[in-house]
Parts: structure tokens; sequence; C-alpha cells
């Protein structure tokens, strides 16, 4: 069975400093997808970065970059300079390549950006 | 804006009563999930739709059930609810449904069982 394991429930950073959040997973399979996902108090779930367990490269998507360390079994999220907007919570998930597409979520990390 | 739109998108009810919740998929996505948010179970995937067939089922109690229609889109129905089904609920969409599609999420029906 996949599990996804976020350790830290909430987190607070100053505005503009860079901030990651930590999360690890557990899979006997080897292809797999791991995700991160944001959702604000509004409630959405906005996409944020993907990154598969065979690319070679770490992901990144503007501000986001995932930290990406197969053997540690670890997918950690990386925002620079941090706003305001980016208060929310925050989900990693991952999802299989064989059998069924359900995302297996962690508990999320809620992050607090101070001004 | 994700694409998926979601309705209702608050929905207040008694127990032992049955809702249907709607999802309009991103256009040209074929496939559809759907999740539940509680606080005490987390995301929780229910159940997902390929171009109208039962792809995959999660831990989608018997009450509930799902479909997905010619139009690609999808309905939740909730019967003899109890206090424990307030939850958030998600549909998402994807492409394909393929492993390395990314699957986005509507707005999400905020469901409170009085």
């Amino acid at each position: 069975a996949q599990k996804i394991t976020q350790t830290q429930p909430g987190m607070f950073v100053q505005e503009k400093e860079a901030v990651t959040l930590d999360c690890t997973y557990d899979t006997s399979d080897q292809s797999y997808g791991l995700f991160w996902y944001k959702q604000p108090s509004s409630g959405e779930m906005i996409f944020l970065i993907y990154q598969g367990s065979y690319d070679e490269q770490n992901a990144t998507e503007g501000r986001y970059s995932l930290n990406f360390q197969k053997a540690r079994k670890s997918a950690n999220l990386v925002i620079s300079a941090s706003q305001l907007g980016d208060s929310a919570m925050y989900f990693c998930a991952m999802r299989r390549v064989q059998g069924a597409q359900k995302l297996v979520f962690g508990q999320g990390t809620r992050l607090t950006i101070n001004p | 804006d994700s694409g998926v739109t979601q309705t209702p998108k608050h929905l207040i009810t008694a127990t032992g009563q049955r809702v249907t919740l709607r999802c309009s998929p991103r256009s040209g996505d074929l496939s559809v999930y759907w999740y539940q948010q509680s606080l005490d179970q987390g995301l929780q995937f229910l159940i997902q739709y390929y171009n109208g067939e039962e792809r995959a089922k999660g831990n989608i109690l018997e009450r509930f059930s799902a479909q997905q229609f010619p139009d690609l889109h999808s309905e939740l129905n909730l019967s003899s609810l109890e206090l424990g089904d307030s939850a958030l609920y998600f549909c998402a969409s994807s492409v394909e449904g393929a492993p390395t599609d990314t699957q986005y999420f509507g707005p999400g029906t905020r469901l409170t069982v009085l």
C-alpha cells in the first residue's frame, strides 16, 4: 500500500524567505508520480508541481521546486521568495503508474507567511 | 480557475436524506475522480470514471453511488445521510486517466448534514 507522510502540521515563515515543506512516501512500486497541491482558505485544491519517479531532473514550476531524493523516498516542496499569498494548506500526494490512478494524500502542512 | 465546475457549492441537509453532487470536467478530459475531505479522514479517494465507465473504486460507502454521463459530466449520489458524511467533496478530472496525467480539482461541494 502507498503512504504519504507530512511531518510538519504547521510552519511559520517570514515573507521573502524560502521554505521547505517535507514529504516522505512509502511504496513498493518502481514507477509512480508525486504531486503537490495547495489548498487556500477558500477551499479549492490547486495543482502546483509533478515529479515522475524516473525523472532525472528535479521538477520546477516558477517559484516552486521539488527536491526529489528517490533513495530516501522524499519529495520535499521548496518555495522560493515566499509571499503572503502562499499562506495555505499544502498536500503531498502520490499515484501509482500501474493499477488504480487514485491520488493518495498526506495529512497536509499549514503554511503561514508572516509580513 | 481549474476549468472543473462543481455544483452546488454548499449543501445543508438532514440525516436520512439523499443529495446529488454534480461535476463538469475540463473540456477534453475523459476521466473524473471523486474525493472526500473530512477532518478525521483527510482526503480520501472515492471513485473514478473514464469515458462513462467505472474504472476504480476506493473506500466508497454502499450508500454512495456515482455515474458519468455521455456528455462526460458526473454525479455523486449520497443517500441515507449520516452526520459523519459532512465533508468537502471534490471532483477532479484528467485527460485520459493515465498515470502521468495531472488531476485538476473543482472548487468542491461542502456538505453539512444536520
